[in-house]
Order: structure tokens, then C-alpha cells, then sequence
């Protein structure tokens, strides 16, 4: 069974558009990590967020921002105003405590495309 | 600060050769480093984890004696392609994380990637 589930492949948005990247997770631990990742065109994925299950805060930086609900084992993110250079791929992932906490399990990632 | 470097970025090598891929942690100590293998389009598939000092642990499906990890150093792991063939041509993605949960620690810091062509 995935473990963590992008259900939208792709997206585009007009720039300036708010738009939100959908993770749903599954997991049997009580304490875990979820994560977004960004992949742009280059190729190297940059570290945007880490959440542990016991906080359960959302999160702003700039334009960004998270939305972590337990209840629907949820963590999505949503971009604000939409820039060209938000275009990539971002990945969600999970890594459980229970196995060290080390392993992750990636998304299938969604492809975001900003239209100038 | 967490910078990871990969080199080579691209590589391209004739079928039977084997390929070298270094990835380094250049502003901390990565006790565990992790190997990932991307096709176009899709998502990242662990490969193997390496602690330093200990041998790889392989995930299910990959071969050991093809893809040769070495953590040698807190600071250094290499992933060594041998006898690459044309399937093997993929995108190899290495990270590095300082330790396990507690704290920030889990956190992987991903290098740039290295492209891999086999004719």
C-alpha cells in the first residue's frame, strides 16, 4: 500500500494564483515526520519542511504554508501568489519513527507549472 | 548550511564500463547516507542506506554487487555502477542526514543528482 499518496500528477496555475499541493498519508506510528520537498528543472531536491506528528501548528514562511491535520492524515501545501520560479515538482514524504525514523517514503509527486 | 555535493553531474560511459558517483557532505557529519534511484516523471526509489563505517543495506530488488556503496567517512559515500549497461541509465540521487529523529535530525539534504547515460 503507498504510504504517501500526491493524487494530482500535474498541476498549472496563472501566476499569481494561490494554489495547494495535496499529501495524504498512512501510517500506523504514533510518532512520525512528514516532509516537502521541491525538485526544479535542475534536479536537486531542496528541503522545505518537517513536521512531527506531535505538532500539529500550521505553518507560514513567505509564501508558503502547511497545513498538517491529523484527523484526515493530511499535510498539504499551498503556495500564495504564484511565481514562474515556483515551477517544479514537489514531493511529500513520511519517514516513522518506528524504523528509525530515517527511511523515507516519497510521494509520486506533483508537477506544478507557473504561467507568467 | 546542510550542503551535499554529487559529482559527477552527467556521465556518459560505454556499456560494460563502471561509473563512480561521489556524494559529500560538505558542512556537517552524515551519519547515514541514502542512495535513490529517479526515472523521468517519477518519484525517488531508495536504492540503499549506508551508515558509515557499516555495510549498505540494500532494498529489496537491487543488486548488490552492481551498485557498490562505500561510507567511508562521515562525509563521503560513493556509489559505483559496475559493468553498466543501457538499463542502467537513470538519474542517481544520493542524501545525507546527521542522524536519526530527535531534533532536526532526520532531516536528508539531498545532492544535485547525477545523470547516467550508457550507450
Amino acid at each position: 500500500a503507498q504510504k504517501v499518496t500526491q493524487a494530482q500528477t500535474e498541476i498549472s496555475v496563472v501566476e499569481k494564483e494561490d494554489v495547494t499541493l495535496d499529501c495524504v498519508y498512512e501510517t500506523r506510528d504514533t510518532t512520525y515526520y512528514l516532509f516537502w520537498y521541491k525538485q526544479p528543472p535542475s534536479g536537486e531536491l531542496v528541503f522545505l519542511i518537517r513536521r512531527n506528528s506531535f505538532d500539529e501548528q500550521n505553518e507560514i514562511s513567505g509564501r508558503y504554508s502547511w497545513n498538517f491535520q491529523k484527523s484526515t492524515s493530511s499535510f498539504n501545501f499551498t503556495i500564495t501568489a504564484s511565481q514562474v520560479v515556483d515551477s517544479a515538482v514537489y514531493f511529500c514524504a513520511l519517514s516513522e519513527a518506528g524504523r528509525g525514523g530515517n527511511q523515507f517514503y516519497f510521494g509520486t509527486g506533483t508537477s506544478l507549472t507557473v504561467i507568467p | 548550511g546542510a550542503v551535499v555535493s554529487q559529482h559527477p553531474s552527467w556521465v556518459i560511459c560505454k556499456s560494460g564500463t563502471s561509473v563512480k558517483i561521489e556524494c559529500r557532505s560538505l558542512d556537517f557529519q552524515a551519519t547515514t547516507m541514502f542512495w535513490y534511484r529517479q526515472f523521468p516523471k517519477q518519484s525517488l526509489m531508495l536504492m540503499a542506506t549506508s551508515n558509515e563505517g557499516s555495510k549498505a543495506t540494500y532494498e529489496q530488488g537491487v543488486e548488490k554487487d552492481k551498485f557498490l556503496i562505500n561510507h567511508a567517512s562521515l562525509t563521503l559515500s560513493t556509489l559505483t555502477v559496475t559493468s553498466a549497461h543501457p538499463e542502467d541509465s537513470s538519474f542517481y540521487i544520493c542524501s545525507a542526514s546527521s542522524g536519526t529523529g530527535v531534533g532536526a535530525k532526520n532531516i536528508q539534504y539531498f545532492g544535485a543528482g547525477t545523470r547516467l547515460s550508457v550507450l
